[in-house]
């Protein structure tokens, strides 16, 4: 069946490099997201990848996507107070197919 | 600046009562999903429609949860009778193949339900 693991927490010093890790379990997913939420607000989407590439980077943030062993990555680089959330990685089908989420990362920013 | 919109945001009610809880989709957008976020088991899909037509409800619990599109602008989430495990962050999203190929699933802002 379909799954999204990924750990629960993770606790990074400020300005170093967070690295949050994920596994799935369809091989077929065509879309692999990473979504930030912070504390009482909605999902916000914050890259995506298609399965077709292997990373990403859009500023501070860079995707790599291992198809083999279904296992994508999000690398915030220097990491700053604000970035203190939770990261969902997610899957789909297609961009108009449902998504499974994993469980979230919650990160911690320390000083 | 297209986004889903959900209202209400909040939703305070008693054990038994109705709730409905609406989305309305990003215009143009053919495909409407409605999850659940709870802190037991994270975001799970409710269910979703496409073209107005439901596609999977799989996710939902059949006798108390209903979920409609009356027309394309509007989705429905109706739960009755709620219980207090109802109580979770209910999200709408809507997405469509046609608007180009980086568009993706666009979320509202969420309805927090609380049952007591």
């Amino acid at each position: 069946g379909e799954d999204v693991e990924q750990s629960l927490f993770l606790s990074v010093r400020e300005g170093d490099s967070s690295v949050i890790n994920c596994t799935y379990t369809d091989s077929s997913s065509t879309y692999l997201y990473w979504y930030k939420q912070e504390p009482g607000a909605g999902l916000q989407l914050l890259t995506y990848i298609f399965s077709n590439m292997d990373m990403k980077q859009d500023q501070r943030l860079t995707v790599l996507l291992n198809k083999k062993d279904k296992h994508l990555s999000l690398r915030i680089a220097d990491t700053q107070t604000g970035d203190s959330a939770i990261y969902f990685c997610a899957e789909s089908l297609d961009r108009d197919d449902k998504i499974i989420f994993g469980k979230g990362t919650r990160l911690h920013i320390l000083p | 600046d297209a986004r889903v919109t959900q209202t209400p945001r909040h939703k305070v009610t008693e054990m038994g009562q109705e709730v409905t809880m609406r989305c309305q989709p990003i215009l143009g957008h053919n495909t409407v999903f409605w999850y659940r976020q709870t802190m037991m088991q994270g975001l799970e899909l409710l269910a979703y429609f496409r073209n107005r037509a439901p596609l999977d409800d799989s996710g939902m619990p059949k006798d108390r949860f209903s979920a409609e599109m009356p027309d394309a602008t509007l989705a429905t989430l109706k739960i009755q009778p709620s219980e207090p495990r109802d109580s979770a962050v209910y999200f709408c999203a809507s997405a469509s193949l046609i608007r180009g190929p980086t568009d993706t699933q666009y979320f509202g802002p969420g309805t927090r339900l609380t049952v007591l």
